[in-house]
């Protein structure tokens, strides 16, 4: 059974700060790794989705970076700013368990001003 | 891109009553569709997948007697929740993926907010 975690559960920084937030999963046959933000109260935004032939995928000040064989993903954002607060949840897909995503339990950043 | 749309985004009903949630996909057609529950500050939880056409699967712990999940067009989902309780206060989510299978992406609609008072 597929078990996703993310260090650290909460993380504040001050604003202009580069951080990184970590994700592992246990199940390493996998096909898509995929961040996601939340803000509070609302729907899941998706932020960068790497297929498992890929290694890194990058979006503006997000980068997200996938190693398999370590069970490992990791998303870089790079000069936080306030409107970067958020709940990010990372979400793995593989071939053991049809297209369901398996949501590990989130990183809640504040980024404060 | 594709979208999904579900409704309402929040609900307040009483200890007792039935609330629907429906999850539409409006540009393309959803074969498969799941369903989420998300406790406060917890992360998102499998309920059940639903297959157009057929019985959906309820993942170990869900009741399906409660949680009434209905999938009878290539475009919709309904999750009924029956005799609601207060325990059953959650943010529920739905996704939606097209017939291509695990290449197609999972698309998520914005939650729906049941209060149970």
């Amino acid at each position: 059974k597929q078990e996703v975690t993310q260090i650290p559960a909460a993380l504040s920084v001050p604003e202009g700060e580069n951080l990184v937030l970590n994700c592992s999963f246990t199940d390493s046959a996998i096909y898509n790794l995929q961040w996601f933000r939340q803000d509070p109260g609302k729907g899941l935004t998706s932020l960068l989705l790497i297929q498992s032939s890929q290694r890194e995928q990058t979006s503006g000040r997000l980068n997200a970076s996938l190693d398999k064989s370590s069970g490992r993903s990791t998303l870089y954002i790079a000069a936080s700013q306030p409107g970067d607060s958020a709940t990010y949840l990372c979400a793995a897909q593989g071939w053991n368990y049809g297209q369901n995503f398996v949501f590990g339990p989130g990183t809640r950043l504040s980024v404060l001003p | 891109g594709a979208v999904v749309s579900q409704h309402p985004s929040r609900v307040i009903c009483k200890s007792g009553t039935s609330v629907k949630i429906e999850c539409r996909s409006l540009d393309f057609q959803a074969t498969t569709m799941f369903w989420y529950r998300q406790f406060p500050k917890q992360s998102l939880m499998l309920m059940a997948t639903s297959n157009e056409g057929s019985k959906a699967t309820y993942e170990q712990g869900v009741e399906k007697d409660k949680f009434l999940i209905n999938h009878a067009s290539l475009t919709l989902s309904t999750l009924t929740v029956t005799s609601a309780h207060p325990e059953d206060s959650s943010f529920y989510i739905c996704s939606a993926a097209s017939a291509g299978g695990y290449n197609s992406p999972l698309h998520f609609g914005n939650g729906t907010r049941l209060t149970v008072t």
